[in-house]
């Protein structure tokens, strides 16, 4: 069955760098989205990505996030400049697409965890 | 913008029991879309249901079904026949009307004892 993957599956950087969170989607999906999760907490919305372009950004994702489809399989998330709260695991999904545009049900990744020291 | 509410923090419950997880939301779309999702201990996040805001048929997929009452604006999920395997914190999240944008509760712990 298709997944979607993430790597690192850790990855621990320091307070100020920037980071690059990778992500392949399931192959005929064309909705992606970030997530992330910080440890005990409830599962919060970055952004969605859909046709090359933003279609929906929560608060969290500010001047610091942004994302970018580089090639016809990965999808990434870029820190700029990480703070100590950016710790957390980062979710990808991908969705496909119903009729009318609408996408599907949103399928997760097994998840990257941020460290941020 | 969504909120939603799992009242019951955690439940344990022994193994072949029901046991129903409760979900209220908030929204202000006409249209909208209700999602389950389960994260067991090994932490991802495993899809179960999406249903449609317009689609009020109660749904089972073998031992779960979900009831869905839009005046209630409640989307309850309930597991027959637990198993340990069920064990997990499960998530109930409404989307936005263009269904791309997911609000997650705060999830219910189950623990099913053997």
């Amino acid at each position: 069955e298709p997944e979607v993957t993430q790597t690192p599956s850790h990855q621990v950087t320091q307070m100020g760098q920037e980071v690059i969170l990778r992500c392949v989607p399931i192959s005929n999906h064309l909705y992606f989205y970030w997530y992330r999760q910080i440890l005990g907490q409830k599962v919060e919305f970055l952004v969605s990505f859909y046709n090359n372009e933003i279609s929906e950004k929560s608060e969290i994702f500010d001047d610091q996030f942004s994302v970018e489809r580089p090639d016809g399989s990965n999808f990434t998330l870029k820190i700029r400049s990480t703070k100590l709260e950016d710790s957390a695991m980062y979710f990808c999904a991908s969705s496909e697409v119903h009729l009318a545009g609408v996408p599907g049900g949103q399928y997760f990744g097994p998840g990257t965890r941020l460290t941020v020291t | 913008a969504q909120k939603v509410t799992q009242a019951q923090t955690e439940i344990s419950v022994v193994e072949k029991e029901d046991v129903t997880l409760d979900c209220v939301y908030e929204t202000r779309d006409t249209t909208y879309y209700l999602f389950w999702y389960k994260q067991p201990p090994s932490g991802e996040l495993v899809f179960l249901i999406r249903r449609n805001s317009f689609d009020e048929q109660n749904e089972i997929s073998g031992r779960y079904s979900w009831n869905f009452q839009k005046s209630t604006s409640s989307f309850n999920f309930t597991i027959t026949a637990s198993q340990v395997v069920d064990s997990a914190v499960y998530f109930c999240a409404p989307s936005n009307n263009a269904g791309n944008m997911l609000t997650f509760g705060g999830g219910t712990r189950l623990m099913v004892k053997p």
